[in-house]
């Protein structure tokens, strides 16, 4: 079993919608949340970042993390053709004090927006 | 500011053959990691550097190595290639090497080497 589960769909949606990925995790170590977006041929971009539990919005993309329930969500809310790419939930294992290059992804949720 | 740069961007080897792939991190950033992408087992870490010193290394076997060069520049090196080992190649940097507090910790990804092994 991996330590971060991500359905990867695919998942079409039309423009508009609101659209709810979701990821599970087994490692209740983790403490920083991070979700990614990766458009095809490229390298993923950091798009949402959370620090413990709680809830953070950026524009359309809200980002929530229940650390009692070991879940991670992210919203985008009224959805567009330029956000379809996959979607990446990312976790990072230790705290204060260690290093940060190292990740644990899901393996992504690939969504389409269609007009 | 140029991001993270990693050639070469796409290459195709035979079984047996090793293989060399390099990464330019931003300007100013001293930590590169490394990771493959596959779409059976997504993103896994393979290693990652700080001044020139390997500071963490994930579950691979010892075919897969790395260094980085006194100018942060970073190289991976995959010998005897086997058909397993066809992915995406993906390289981040970030100016520090730790987690510290509640900052963002953010990982620049650069656009991969594509690896196709025959």
């Amino acid at each position: 079993q991996k330590e971060v589960e991500q359905d990867p769909g695919p998942l079409s949606v039309p423009e508009g919608a609101i659209v709810s990925l979701n990821c599970t995790y087994s490692n209740s170590a983790f403490q920083y949340f991070m979700w990614y977006r990766q458009y095809s041929r490229k390298g993923p971009e950091l798009l949402m970042y959370t620090y413990s539990s709680g809830n953070k919005e950026d524009g359309r993309f809200t980002a929530q993390v229940d650390k009692s329930s070991k879940y991670i969500s992210l919203f985008i809310r009224d959805s567009q053709p330029s956000d379809s790419a996959t979607y990446l939930c990312a976790m990072s294992a230790n705290g204060r004090g260690s290093t940060l290059g190292r990740l644990y992804f899901g393996r992504g949720t690939q969504l389409t927006v269609w007009p | 500011k140029a991001g993270v740069t990693q050639t070469p961007r796409y290459l195709i080897k035979t079984r047996g053959q090793q293989v060399t792939l390099s990464c330019s991190p931003i300007s100013g950033h001293r930590s590169v990691s490394w990771y493959q992408q596959t779409p059976g087992q997504g993103l896994q870490f393979l290693f990652e550097y700080f001044s020139e010193t390997q500071r963490n290394k994930g579950n691979f076997p010892g075919r897969f190595s790395g260094r980085q060069f006194s100018n942060s520049r970073s190289e991976m090196n995959v010998s005897t290639l086997e058909l397993g080992d066809s992915a995406l190649y993906l390289c981040a940097s970030s100016p520090r090497d730790r987690v510290e507090g509640s900052g963002a910790n953010v990982l620049t990804f650069g656009a991969g080497s594509r690896l196709t092994v025959l």
